[in-house]
């Protein structure tokens, strides 16, 4: 079965100071896995996808995401944050060998910035 | 706790029949997304209700409605049927006076034949 955590629910940085998002999944073969932003009221934006392709992934304003299998984990990094960045992370899992494309969502890490 | 519950989990259908997704958030949340999430694809949105009004649309088809009703849960009526409707369903709920995070349900899997 497949699932995903991450590991903090808030995470506040220091505008101009590096963002880790952290997220551990389970998967019975090798994932397909995705972060997506939402901003404040606003539907879900994806940031980047990892589908068994180059394990370093780079995504959209600046952010980018490292696949280790070793470690189970996708963790989203970004070298330096935006106040424009505040928002809701979500990491997800989906297993295409499971035949059913389903989306595991995380519960979300609320990035704070502060200036 | 409670959670996002959708409605029913799988439905089958026949091309031009018509289809209703139910999906009741969770308690005190004012805000229903809908998704729509195809064979090997990225959720695309399809609308969103604040308060019982339409908040934001995205790329619904004319063939699909929906509406928030007074207890916020939320119904996606789909009419003439095509197979490429089939996929899953999903919504997601959220309050504005709480930050507007996002709560998943587990979908509707919708297939047309």
């Amino acid at each position: 079965a497949q699932s995903v955590t991450q590991l903090d629910s808030h995470v506040s940085v220091s505008e101009g100071t590096p963002v880790l998002l952290r997220c551990n999944y389970s998967s019975s073969y090798s994932p397909s896995l995705f972060w997506y932003v939402q901003h404040p009221n606003k539907g879900l934006q994806l940031l980047l996808k990892y589908t068994s392709a180059a394990t370093l992934v780079k995504g959209i304003n600046g952010f980018e995401a490292e696949f280790k299998k070793s470690e189970t984990s996708f963790h989203l990094t970004k070298p330096s944050a935006h106040m424009s960045d505040a928002a809701e992370y979500f990491c997800v899992v989906s297993d295409p060998a499971s035949g059913t494309y389903k989306y595991i969502f995380g519960t979300g890490t609320r990035l704070k910035v502060l200036a | 706790a409670a959670g996002v519950i959708q409605s029913p989990r799988h439905l089958i259908k026949e091309k031009r029949e018509t289809a209703t997704l139910k999906c009741y958030p969770i308690p005190r949340h004012d805000t229903v997304y809908w998704y729509q999430q195809g064979p090997g694809q990225d959720p695309q949105f399809l609308i969103s209700f604040y308060e019982k009004m339409q908040s934001d649309k995205g790329s619904i088809p004319d063939r699909f409605s929906a509406q928030q009703f007074s207890d916020y849960h939320s119904e996606l009526n789909m009419s003439s049927l095509e197979l490429g409707d089939s996929a899953l369903y999903f919504c997601a709920s959220s309050s504005r006076d709480r930050g507007g995070k996002l709560f998943f349900g587990s979908g509707t899997q919708l297939s047309v034949l």
